[in-house]
């Protein structure tokens, strides 16, 4: 099983400011089938990024993705308010899928 | 427009049993690999299981594997989770979503609480 941790497991930002989430893999993720997600109380999950590095549909581009291996980056440019949620790295190279625990980002 | 809408959660006993359905409105379903995603309370997303479009092949987490079981009927466009056994660990909403992984679309979660 791929074991993913993400750090940190919480920030608390100002809107406008740079958010930087780190994800480190126990194993090397194949070819880049990596995803970051967002996720807001009371709603469904939101697929951000795919591939490691590619915004999924409709995503805006303060959102971006970097990394390969076992070491990825979420960066989302400005934080909207609308931005403050829960952040999940995911592996889909092989089963077990699994999730990172998770970084709460929170307005300051 | 909601494209996956799951339905069957509910209070279960410990040990009891319960089916979870997810009846996809898209074009497409019979093409995709369907999958459940599940979310313990004050706790992160975690993968349940995935199957292909035909059912030849299915996937569980470990700590599912032997007691639940994903199906599919192609004809009425729905994925099913029918899970037995139940513990109160797998108290979580569960989510169905379209695809292996990196989904793009999930439904709105059904509730499962597993307690007497």
């Amino acid at each position: 099983e791929i074991v993913l941790r993400q750090s940190p497991g919480n920030l608390s930002l100002y809107p406008g400011e740079r958010c930087t989430v780190a994800c480190r893999a126990s194993q090397i993720v194949d070819d880049n089938f990596f995803a970051w997600l967002q996720h807001k109380p009371g709603q469904a999950p939101r697929l951000l990024i795919l591939g490691a590095s590619n915004r999924a549909t409709g995503i805006p581009d303060r959102f971006s993705g970097s990394g390969s291996g076992t070491d990825f980056t979420l960066t989302i440019r400005r934080l909207e308010p609308e931005d403050f949620a829960v952040y999940y790295c995911h592996q889909y190279a092989r089963a077990p899928l699994t999730f990172g625990g998770g970084t709460r980002v929170e307005i300051k | 427009e909601v494209e996956l809408v799951e339905s069957g959660g509910g209070l279960v006993q410990p040990g009891g049993s319960l089916r979870l359905s997810c009846e996809d409105s898209g074009l497409t379903f019979s093409d995709n690999w369907m999958s459940w995603v599940r979310q313990a309370p004050r706790k992160g997303l975690e993968w349940v299981a995935n199957m292909n479009k035909d059912g030849s092949e299915k996937y569980y987490v470990d700590s599912v594997e032997g007691r639940f079981t994903i199906s599919r009927d192609n004809a009425k466009k729905s994925v099913y989770l029918d899970m037995n056994s139940l513990r109160a660990e797998d108290t979580a909403v569960y989510y169905c979503a379209r695809g292996f992984g990196a989904y793009s679309v999930w439904g709105q979660g059904t509730l499962v609480v597993v307690s007497s």
